[in-house]
């Protein structure tokens, strides 16, 4: 069973506008974190933004939060004010408690496109 | 500035003919990690290290070897590369962490090999 699903392959946004990238998961842990990754066509994977599940305030940071809702299991990743520069692969991921700590397992991802 | 670095960037081997890629940081990171990413695909962890102490995934070919000599430094070996193995190999670094803790994953610019 996935554990992470990003079921949007590719999105559309104008630029300067928001746009929500999808992300559910499912875990049995109580204790877990989930990030999300950017993935220019250069190759390498940059941080963007974590959200622990015991966090009760959504993550924040810059252009980007996350809206966490527990109940449903999903973390969505909002982009505000979208950039040209953001056109990318997205990719959402999730670390458990009962993997040791490291594993992290990553999602399908999402390509945005940012159109001018 | 720290980071990680993987060399080379490109790598080009013959079918069957053993090929070690190179990836090293300046982050002092105690973790180590492999992935093998395919085109449009997420990426897959192959083994990481804690220290010196090696954690190899269930599904990881053994055609696929790893070293660690120090903290900064840590091989992948591919001993018979086969078309398969044709991949984005992602090398990435991080503290040590719980599963809600915030320690992201720090990642190099990847080493994509092809094989002839």
């Amino acid at each position: 069973a996935q554990k992470i699903t990003q079921t949007q392959p590719g999105m559309f946004v104008q630029e300067k506008e928001a746009v929500t990238l999808d992300c559910t998961y499912d875990t049995s842990d109580q204790s877990y974190g989930l990030f999300w990754y950017k993935q220019p066509s250069s190759g390498e994977m940059i941080f963007l933004i974590y959200q622990g599940s015991y966090d009760e305030q959504n993550a924040t940071e810059g252009r980007y939060s996350l809206n966490f809702q527990k109940a449903r299991k999903s973390a969505n990743l909002v982009i505000s004010a979208s950039q040209l520069g953001d056109s990318a692969m997205y990719f959402c991921a999730m670390r458990e408690g009962n993997t040791g700590g490291f594993k992290t397992i990553f999602g399908a991802g999402t390509r945005l496109f940012v159109k001018a | 500035d720290a980071m990680v670095i993987q060399n080379p960037r490109y790598q080009v081997t013959q079918f069957g003919k053993p090929v070690t890629l190179s990836c090293s940081q300046t982050l002092n990171h105690n973790v180590m990690y492999w992935y093998q990413q395919k085109s449009s695909q997420a990426p897959k962890l192959l083994f990481h290290y804690y220290d010196k102490d090696f954690n190899n995934e269930a599904d990881t070919p053994d055609n696929f070897q790893s070293r660690r000599p120090n903290t900064s430094f840590c091989f992948l070996d591919i001993r018979s590369p086969g078309l398969g193995d044709a991949a984005m190999y992602l090398c990435a670094t991080s503290r040590p962490a719980g599963p809600s803790t915030h320690n992201e994953q720090f990642f190099g610019p990847g080493t994509r090999l092809t094989v002839l």
